[in-house]
Protein backbone atom coordinates (compact mmCIF):
# COMPACT_ATOMS: atom_id res chain seq x y z
CA UNK A 1 0.00 0.00 0.00
CA UNK A 2 1.44 3.33 -0.55
CA UNK A 3 1.10 6.27 1.89
CA UNK A 4 1.83 9.83 1.86
CA UNK A 5 2.77 11.98 5.38
CA UNK A 6 2.87 15.50 5.24
CA UNK A 7 3.34 15.67 8.93
CA UNK A 8 3.12 19.93 9.26
CA UNK A 9 -0.70 20.59 9.31
CA UNK A 10 -0.17 24.47 9.66
CA UNK A 11 3.16 26.27 8.91
CA UNK A 12 2.60 30.60 9.24
CA UNK A 13 6.22 32.20 8.02
CA UNK A 14 6.88 36.37 7.45
CA UNK A 15 6.99 37.33 4.12
CA UNK A 16 10.23 36.79 2.76
CA UNK A 17 11.28 34.03 4.38
CA UNK A 18 11.80 30.65 3.38
CA UNK A 19 10.35 27.62 4.08
CA UNK A 20 10.16 24.14 3.73
CA UNK A 21 7.74 21.49 3.43
CA UNK A 22 8.49 18.08 4.70
CA UNK A 23 6.80 15.37 2.49
CA UNK A 24 7.96 11.70 3.57
CA UNK A 25 5.97 8.84 1.55
CA UNK A 26 5.91 4.62 1.95
CA UNK A 27 5.66 2.54 -1.31
CA UNK A 28 6.25 -1.05 -2.01
CA UNK A 29 6.75 0.39 -6.07
CA UNK A 30 10.27 -0.07 -7.62
CA UNK A 31 9.33 2.84 -9.92
CA UNK A 32 7.21 5.65 -9.23
CA UNK A 33 6.11 9.38 -9.45
CA UNK A 34 6.20 11.81 -6.92
CA UNK A 35 3.86 15.52 -7.39
CA UNK A 36 3.46 18.68 -5.63
CA UNK A 37 -0.25 20.50 -5.79
CA UNK A 38 -1.13 23.81 -4.12
CA UNK A 39 -4.41 24.54 -3.74
CA UNK A 40 -5.55 28.19 -3.35
CA UNK A 41 -8.10 29.40 -0.98
CA UNK A 42 -9.90 29.56 -4.46
CA UNK A 43 -10.17 25.52 -4.01
CA UNK A 44 -8.88 24.89 -7.50
CA UNK A 45 -5.52 22.23 -7.61
CA UNK A 46 -2.41 23.63 -9.26
CA UNK A 47 -0.18 21.11 -10.28
CA UNK A 48 3.70 22.21 -9.70
CA UNK A 49 5.66 19.36 -10.10
CA UNK A 50 6.18 15.47 -11.02
CA UNK A 51 9.63 14.01 -10.14
CA UNK A 52 10.14 10.05 -11.55
CA UNK A 53 12.04 8.16 -8.92
CA UNK A 54 14.45 6.87 -11.07
CA UNK A 55 15.77 10.95 -11.53
CA UNK A 56 17.75 11.85 -7.95
CA UNK A 57 18.48 15.19 -9.65
CA UNK A 58 17.07 18.06 -7.01
CA UNK A 59 14.99 20.31 -9.36
CA UNK A 60 14.49 24.50 -8.93
CA UNK A 61 11.70 26.67 -10.83
CA UNK A 62 12.16 30.18 -9.67
CA UNK A 63 11.39 30.06 -6.06
CA UNK A 64 10.66 27.02 -5.73
CA UNK A 65 12.61 24.08 -5.39
CA UNK A 66 12.47 20.73 -4.54
CA UNK A 67 14.80 17.95 -3.04
CA UNK A 68 13.87 14.11 -3.22
CA UNK A 69 16.07 12.16 -1.44
CA UNK A 70 15.01 8.50 -2.23
CA UNK A 71 17.43 6.75 1.21
CA UNK A 72 15.28 8.80 3.15
CA UNK A 73 11.79 8.16 0.92
CA UNK A 74 11.43 12.15 1.44
CA UNK A 75 10.38 14.53 -1.41
CA UNK A 76 10.64 17.84 0.50
CA UNK A 77 9.63 21.64 -1.43
CA UNK A 78 10.84 24.66 -0.50
CA UNK A 79 9.57 28.17 -1.25
CA UNK A 80 12.25 30.71 -1.12
CA UNK A 81 11.78 34.54 -0.35
CA UNK A 82 7.90 33.84 0.37
CA UNK A 83 5.28 35.65 -0.67
CA UNK A 84 0.96 36.49 0.02
CA UNK A 85 0.40 34.77 -2.71
CA UNK A 86 1.90 31.94 -1.61
CA UNK A 87 -0.98 31.20 1.20
CA UNK A 88 -2.38 28.13 0.40
CA UNK A 89 -2.69 24.44 0.76
CA UNK A 90 -0.08 21.95 -0.33
CA UNK A 91 -0.36 18.41 -0.83
CA UNK A 92 2.09 16.14 -1.70
CA UNK A 93 0.90 12.59 -3.65
CA UNK A 94 2.37 9.59 -5.07
CA UNK A 95 1.50 7.00 -7.59
CA UNK A 96 3.27 4.05 -9.32
CA UNK A 97 5.12 4.67 -13.20
CA UNK A 98 3.06 1.53 -14.47
CA UNK A 99 -0.49 1.12 -15.39
CA UNK A 100 -3.24 4.03 -14.62
CA UNK A 101 -2.16 7.23 -12.29
CA UNK A 102 -4.07 6.39 -9.36
CA UNK A 103 -2.61 8.92 -7.06
CA UNK A 104 -2.42 8.97 -3.28
CA UNK A 105 -2.03 12.05 -1.33
CA UNK A 106 -1.10 13.53 1.90
CA UNK A 107 -3.68 15.30 3.84
CA UNK A 108 -1.58 18.91 2.92
CA UNK A 109 -0.04 21.62 4.48
CA UNK A 110 -1.70 24.73 5.39
CA UNK A 111 1.01 27.64 4.39
CA UNK A 112 0.13 31.41 5.45
CA UNK A 113 2.46 33.71 4.60
CA UNK A 114 1.79 37.06 6.58
CA UNK A 115 2.85 40.35 5.10
CA UNK B 1 -7.11 23.69 -25.87
CA UNK B 2 -9.45 23.34 -22.55
CA UNK B 3 -8.89 21.98 -19.62
CA UNK B 4 -10.79 19.74 -17.60
CA UNK B 5 -14.03 21.13 -17.35
CA UNK B 6 -16.22 20.72 -14.23
CA UNK B 7 -19.76 21.26 -13.66
CA UNK B 8 -21.69 22.63 -11.89
CA UNK B 9 -18.73 24.25 -9.60
CA UNK B 10 -21.17 24.31 -6.63
CA UNK B 11 -24.46 22.38 -6.07
CA UNK B 12 -26.59 22.28 -3.35
CA UNK B 13 -28.61 19.87 -2.26
CA UNK B 14 -31.15 18.57 0.52
CA UNK B 15 -30.82 15.02 2.17
CA UNK B 16 -32.19 12.78 -0.10
CA UNK B 17 -32.02 14.29 -3.24
CA UNK B 18 -29.93 13.11 -5.94
CA UNK B 19 -26.28 14.86 -7.16
CA UNK B 20 -24.98 14.92 -10.23
CA UNK B 21 -21.23 15.58 -11.07
CA UNK B 22 -20.05 16.16 -14.81
CA UNK B 23 -16.82 16.12 -16.12
CA UNK B 24 -15.42 16.66 -19.26
CA UNK B 25 -11.94 15.51 -19.70
CA UNK B 26 -9.07 17.26 -21.68
CA UNK B 27 -9.53 16.87 -26.06
CA UNK B 28 -8.07 13.13 -26.50
CA UNK B 29 -8.03 12.49 -23.31
CA UNK B 30 -9.99 9.14 -22.67
CA UNK B 31 -9.49 8.10 -19.18
CA UNK B 32 -11.13 9.61 -16.49
CA UNK B 33 -10.12 9.84 -12.54
CA UNK B 34 -12.78 10.81 -9.38
CA UNK B 35 -11.21 11.96 -6.41
CA UNK B 36 -12.93 13.26 -3.06
CA UNK B 37 -11.76 15.83 -1.09
CA UNK B 38 -13.51 16.12 2.40
CA UNK B 39 -13.22 19.18 4.37
CA UNK B 40 -9.47 19.67 5.94
CA UNK B 41 -8.82 16.49 4.30
CA UNK B 42 -6.33 15.71 1.33
CA UNK B 43 -8.03 13.85 -1.80
CA UNK B 44 -8.85 10.56 -1.80
CA UNK B 45 -9.34 8.18 -4.85
CA UNK B 46 -12.71 7.02 -5.86
CA UNK B 47 -13.03 5.77 -9.34
CA UNK B 48 -10.90 5.29 -12.88
CA UNK B 49 -13.24 4.99 -15.98
CA UNK B 50 -12.36 4.55 -19.57
CA UNK B 51 -14.84 5.34 -22.30
CA UNK B 52 -17.43 3.01 -21.07
CA UNK B 53 -16.08 0.92 -19.14
CA UNK B 54 -15.03 1.08 -15.42
CA UNK B 55 -11.40 -0.14 -14.46
CA UNK B 56 -11.34 0.74 -10.82
CA UNK B 57 -13.86 1.80 -8.32
CA UNK B 58 -12.10 0.77 -4.97
CA UNK B 59 -12.29 3.72 -3.58
CA UNK B 60 -16.06 4.64 -4.44
CA UNK B 61 -18.75 3.85 -1.34
CA UNK B 62 -20.79 0.77 -2.32
CA UNK B 63 -23.81 2.37 -2.15
CA UNK B 64 -25.62 6.19 -3.76
CA UNK B 65 -22.58 6.37 -5.50
CA UNK B 66 -22.37 5.67 -8.80
CA UNK B 67 -20.07 6.87 -11.93
CA UNK B 68 -19.92 6.80 -16.20
CA UNK B 69 -18.06 7.95 -18.59
CA UNK B 70 -20.54 7.22 -21.98
CA UNK B 71 -18.62 7.21 -25.52
CA UNK B 72 -20.24 10.18 -26.16
CA UNK B 73 -20.68 13.13 -23.62
CA UNK B 74 -18.68 14.02 -20.40
CA UNK B 75 -18.58 11.71 -17.07
CA UNK B 76 -20.75 11.22 -14.46
CA UNK B 77 -20.54 11.01 -11.00
CA UNK B 78 -24.17 9.81 -9.13
CA UNK B 79 -24.58 10.48 -5.91
CA UNK B 80 -28.35 8.96 -4.76
CA UNK B 81 -30.29 10.21 -1.82
CA UNK B 82 -27.25 12.60 -0.46
CA UNK B 83 -26.61 13.14 3.19
CA UNK B 84 -25.12 15.64 5.51
CA UNK B 85 -21.52 13.30 4.78
CA UNK B 86 -21.39 14.03 1.10
CA UNK B 87 -20.78 17.07 1.33
CA UNK B 88 -17.32 17.67 0.01
CA UNK B 89 -15.08 18.74 -2.93
CA UNK B 90 -15.28 16.31 -5.95
CA UNK B 91 -12.20 16.86 -8.58
CA UNK B 92 -12.07 15.11 -12.00
CA UNK B 93 -8.83 14.33 -13.55
CA UNK B 94 -8.02 13.09 -17.34
CA UNK B 95 -5.20 11.52 -18.96
CA UNK B 96 -4.56 10.37 -22.32
CA UNK B 97 -3.79 6.81 -21.79
CA UNK B 98 -1.42 5.15 -19.41
CA UNK B 99 2.04 4.11 -18.58
CA UNK B 100 4.16 5.94 -21.25
CA UNK B 101 1.90 8.23 -22.42
CA UNK B 102 1.37 9.69 -19.51
CA UNK B 103 4.15 12.36 -19.64
CA UNK B 104 3.04 15.84 -18.05
CA UNK B 105 1.09 16.55 -14.99
CA UNK B 106 -1.61 15.47 -13.56
CA UNK B 107 -4.44 17.84 -14.69
CA UNK B 108 -7.51 17.91 -12.27
CA UNK B 109 -10.39 20.26 -12.59
CA UNK B 110 -11.73 23.19 -10.98
CA UNK B 111 -14.14 20.65 -8.71
CA UNK B 112 -17.54 21.00 -7.65
CA UNK B 113 -18.05 21.55 -4.08
CA UNK B 114 -21.09 19.74 -3.41
CA UNK B 115 -23.19 20.95 -0.25
CA UNK B 116 -26.10 19.21 1.32
CA UNK B 117 -28.70 20.91 3.72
Amino acid sequence: AQKVTQAQTEISVVEKEDVTLDCVYETRDTTYYLFWYKQPPSGELVFLIRRNSFDEQNEISGRYSWNFQKSTSSFNFTITASQVVDSAVYFCALSASGGYQKVTFGTGTKLQVIP
Amino acid sequence: NAGVMQNPRHLVRRRGQEARLRCSPMKGHSHVYWYRQLPEEGLKFMVYLQKENIIDESGMPKERFSAEFPKEGPSILRIQQVVRGDSAAYFCASSPGTGATFNYGYTFGSGTRLTVV
